[in-house]
Formats: structure tokens, C-alpha cells, sequence
């Protein structure tokens, strides 16, 4: 089955640091992959959409030049979180969706930890 | 404004047993259901789909029953085992949104011997 890669699992970095996350589609092209964001014991909020080639798409709330986004192949994607606060420690995870089925599917995600 | 629901934090059912996991949504334009397993510090598993033209998918154990009428689906586990124990969330994607997913909050299933 389709397999994508997040990198690093885990990580922590004091504030006002940046961190990279990278997001890898192992086995096939991605054009569009989607980055989410889960706090404890709540769902998956969608933070934005990345698009190969052009500018991420952000969801309402989302500040993009806090989480920058770069799409720079069809197999990579990557989230920044710059100037680390505290309260953007959470779980970020990405995910992507090969031609078909139509189903996205998610890397194994990334605690971050903010202190 | 959650558009979609899934009013059980939690369910305990015991192995052998049928586990069934609801979902409500409120958007009518959905019209593609996807339900995924997660483990603590993983990323979601995909589990199973069905498209609003259908009204029943069944993989192995797992059935998604969907009502489009009520807004309702359903995920049917049979017979449920302990390494089913997870947190399942349905999700719901529009067309024309590249698989933009809007996700439920998730229900806590735990199998018991």
C-alpha cells in the first residue's frame, strides 16, 4: 500500500526556535499533500493544504508565515514552524494521496514539544 | 462548527463481539466517507471508504453502512478482536477538494477478553 514518510517522530526545541518537519511519499507522486495538527483528545484539524509548484493554501486561523510550507517535489513536502511557542506544541501530521483509491494516507506523525 | 460528529468518546465491547461506531455529519455536499484507526503517536491507518452513492462497503470484518438521508454512517467490526483497540475517526471529503478531509472527533474502542 501507499506509504508516506514524516520525519522527525519527535522533537523538541526551545522557543523561539524554528523546526522543520519533513513529509515523504515513498511509492508514489503527490501533488497535493495536506498537513494536519491534533492537540490532546481532540480530532484532526486540517491547518493547510500544500500544492506542488505554487503556495500552500491555508485553513482560516492558520497564520502562514508562522507555518511555512514548501512543496518542492512531487514526493516531498515540508512544514516549518518558525519562532517556536509553547502552544504550538502538538502532534503535526501529514498526509497524502496517491491517483487512487481516494483515500489519503498519513505519515506516523510528529510530537513536537515546545519548551 | 463540527461537521463531523461522533457523539461516542467511547465503547467497550468484548472480543467476538460485533462493534458498531457511528458518525453523523452535517454538510450535505459530502460525499465520500473514510474511516481510520489510530494508535496513541501514530499517524491515522485508512480502514475503509464508501462513496454517497453507495449504502454499504464491506471489507473482511469491517462494513461502513451510510445513510445519506439521516446523514448517518456507521462502521460494523465482526467479529471484533483485542488488536482492534484504537481510537477510530471517520472523516468526510467533498469532491473538487483533493481529498480534503474533514474529521470527526473520534471514538476510543476498546476490545476486552
Amino acid at each position: 500500500g501507499a506509504v508516506v514518510s514524516q520525519h522527525p517522530s519527535r522533537v523538541i526545541c526551545k522557543s523561539g526556535t524554528s523546526v522543520k518537519i519533513e513529509c515523504r511519499s515513498l511509492d508514489f507522486q503527490a501533488t497535493t499533500m495536506f498537513w494536519y495538527r491534533q492537540f490532546p483528545k481532540q480530532s484532526l484539524m486540517l491547518m493547510a493544504t500544500s500544492n506542488e509548484g505554487s503556495k500552500a493554501t491555508y485553513e482560516q486561523g492558520v497564520e502562514k508565515d508562522k507555518f511555512l510550507i514548501n512543496h518542492a517535489s512531487l514526493t516531498l513536502s515540508t512544514l516549518t514552524v518558525t519562532s517556536a511557542h509553547p502552544e504550538d506544541s502538538s502532534f503535526y501530521i501529514c498526509s497524502a494521496r496517491p491517483r487512487t483509491p481516494r483515500a489519503l494516507h498519513f505519515g506516523n506523525g510528529t510530537r513536537l514539544t515546545v519548551t | 462548527d463540527q461537521q463531523v460528529k461522533q457523539n461516542s468518546p467511547s465503547l467497550s465491547v468484548q472480543e467476538g463481539r460485533i462493534s458498531i461506531l457511528n458518525c453523523d455529519y452535517t454538510n450535505s455536499m459530502f460525499d465520500y466517507f473514510l474511516w481510520y484507526k489510530k494508535y496513541p503517536a501514530e499517524g491515522p491507518t485508512f480502514l475503509i471508504s464508501i462513496s454517497s452513492i453507495k449504502d454499504k462497503n464491506e471489507d473482511g470484518r469491517f462494513t461502513v453502512f451510510l445513510n445519506k438521508s439521516a446523514k448517518h454512517l456507521s462502521l460494523h467490526i465482526v467479529p471484533s478482536q483485542p488488536g482492534d483497540s484504537a481510537v477510530y475517526f471517520c472523516a468526510a471529503s467533498m469532491s473538487g477538494t483533493a481529498s480534503k478531509l474533514t474529521f470527526g472527533t473520534g471514538t476510543r474502542l476498546q476490545v476486552t477478553l
